[in-house]
């Protein structure tokens, strides 16, 4: 059971908006930010959006993020079939001493 | 560029000691701007945070709560890299186990690539 609450697929057809939610707590993302991951099959997650809404350098500005309270959101815009992995988020919990936490991923389809 | 190369063995019996080792490169186990953890991620058990080690004037260690009383996260500043050592493991320990930074941000930047961990006879 994870901490962060994401649902655990989503789909789209290329070119379309796809939207992925992330609902924690005030001890996670009421009171820190959030991050975001790619991860593909085989592969470590990839840092795709740090601090609530930032891309680091060299993700296409297709992904957004963002938050409000303590739920968050990554939209992917014009959707690509290279898109297709799982999406993660996570953020610091500020309750038992401290600890990163993370959603439970979403598998995003492009049909 | 950072880079973490991660080595250790895949297979661990039950009841014994998991360790790992994550090698650093382009930057410093001692900086004092980075955190250098240790995350695993299985089916049953998702994305679970270990611990971390990182120097501000002096070393300082955190662990999850959930395997505070088996874990040890050591550096080595003479070989600029820093392990894991997981103590008597479980099936349920079985994963695939990374070393990841957080920088100066204080978000996870840098993943090595995994290390699949199986507890078994």
């Amino acid at each position: 059971q994870s901490v962060l609450t994401q649902p655990p697929s989503a789909s789209g057809t290329p070119g379309q908006r796809v939207t992925i939610s992330c609902s924690g707590s005030s001890s996670n993302i009421g009171s820190n930010s959030v991050n975001w991951f790619q991860q593909l099959p085989g592969t470590a997650p990839k840092l795709l959006i740090y601090s609530n809404n930032q891309r680091p350098s060299g993700v296409p500005d297709r992904f957004s993020g963002s938050k409000s309270g303590t739920s968050a959101s990554l939209a992917i815009s014009g959707l690509q079939s290279e898109d297709e992995a799982d999406y993660y988020c996570a953020a610091w919990d500020d309750s038992l001493n401290g600890h990163w936490v993370f959603g439970g991923g979403t598998k995003l389809t492009v049909l | 560029q950072v880079q973490l190369q991660q080595s250790g063995p895949g297979l661990v019996k039950p009841s014994q000691t998991l360790s790992l080792t994550c090698a650093i490169s382009g930057d410093s186990v001692s900086s004092n701007s980075a955190a250098w953890n240790w995350i695993r991620q299985s089916p049953s058990r998702g994305l679970e945070w270990l611990g971390r080690t990182y120097y501000r004037s002096k070393w300082y260690n955190h662990y999850a709560i959930s395997v505070k009383s088996r874990i040890t996260i050591n550096p080595d500043t003479s070989k600029n890299q820093f392990s894991l050592q997981l103590n008597s493991v479980t099936p349920e320990d079985t994963a695939v186990y990374y070393c990841v930074r957080t920088g100066r941000g204080g978000y996870p930047d840098y993943w090595g690539r995994g290390t699949l961990v199986t507890v078994s006879s």
